[in-house]
C-alpha cells in the first residue's frame, strides 16, 4: 500500500517552453504532497507544499510564478515548469505523507529527470 | 539545516553487517528517527523509523542511544542492492512538514 505514482519519468525541452510533471496517489487520499529538487551529487531540497483545494506553500527562494503547483484532488498534484531554462534541469521527486499511517512516513514518487536544452 | 550529521561514506563487504551511525544531539523529546535511503536516479525509500526504543523490520534495525543523541541503522546482511545514499531525519511525529535530507551517507557494498 501508499504507492506514489509519478509521471513522466524522463522529459526533455527546450527552453522557454513549460512542462508538467504529475503526482499520484494511488491507493490512499493525500491532502498534502510535497515537491523536491535535486541536482546531481546534491541532497533533495524541498520545494513546495501542496495542499488539496487550496495554495501552494513555497520554500524560500522557490519562485510561485515559475513551478506552478496545482492539487485539484486529493489524489493528484501536479508541478508546472513553466518557460523552463537550462538551469530549471534537475531531479525533481514528490512525496505524500499517508494520512493515519501508524508509521507515519512520507511515501515518495520515482522522480522525473528534466533536461531544458 | 538538517538536524543530524552522517559520514559522507562507508564502505561495507557483501554479506557482512552494515552498520551506519547517525548523531541527533539537539533531537526534542517528540522528535522521532526516520531512516531513508536512495537508489541512484529513483526516489528515496523508507526503511525504519524510532522514538526511543530500538525497531526491527524485514530491512533492518535501528538502535537508538538511551540519551536519543545518537543512532544507529543496521543493515544485517548486506547486499549489492544496498549501494545507495542513507539518509537520517528527525522528525516530529504528530507534524505535516516536508523532510530536510542532509547529505546522508553513501554506503557502498563490495563484492
Amino acid at each position: 500500500g501508499a504507492v506514489v505514482s509519478q509521471h513522466p519519468s524522463r522529459v526533455i525541452c527546450k527552453s522557454g517552453t513549460s512542462v508538467k510533471i504529475e503526482c499520484r496517489s494511488l491507493d490512499f487520499q493525500a491532502t498534502t504532497m510535497f515537491w523536491y529538487r535535486q541536482f546531481p551529487k546534491q541532497s533533495l531540497m524541498l520545494m513546495a507544499t501542496s495542499n488539496e483545494g487550496s495554495k501552494a506553500t513555497y520554500e524560500q527562494g522557490v519562485e510561485k510564478d515559475k513551478f506552478l503547483i496545482n492539487h485539484a484532488s486529493l489524489t493528484l498534484s501536479t508541478l508546472t515548469v513553466t518557460s523552463a531554462h537550462p538551469e530549471d534541469s534537475s531531479f525533481y521527486i514528490c512525496s505524500a505523507r499517508v494520512a493515519g499511517n501508524p508509521n507515519y512516513g512520507y511515501t515518495f514518487g520515482s522522480g522525473t529527470r528534466l533536461t531544458v536544452v | 539545516d538538517a538536524k543530524t550529521t552522517q559520514p559522507p561514506s562507508m564502505d561495507c563487504a557483501e554479506g557482512r553487517a552494515a552498520n551506519l551511525p547517525c548523531n541527533h544531539s539537539t533531537i526534542s523529546g517528540n522528535e522521532y528517527v526516520y531512516w531513508y535511503r536512495q537508489i541512484h536516479s529513483q526516489g528515496p525509500q523508507y526503511i525504519i523509523h524510532g522514538l526511543k526504543n530500538n525497531e526491527t523490520n524485514e530491512m533492518a534495525s535501528l538502535i537508538i542511544t538511551e540519551d536519543r543523541k545518537s543512532s544507529t541503522l543496521i543493515l544485517p546482511h548486506a547486499t549489492l542492492r544496498d549501494t545507495a545514499v542513507y539518509y537520517c531525519i528527525v522528525l516530529s511525529g504528530g507534524g505535516a512538514d516536508g523532510l530536510t535530507f542532509g547529505k546522508g551517507t553513501h554506503l557502498i557494498i563490495q563484492p
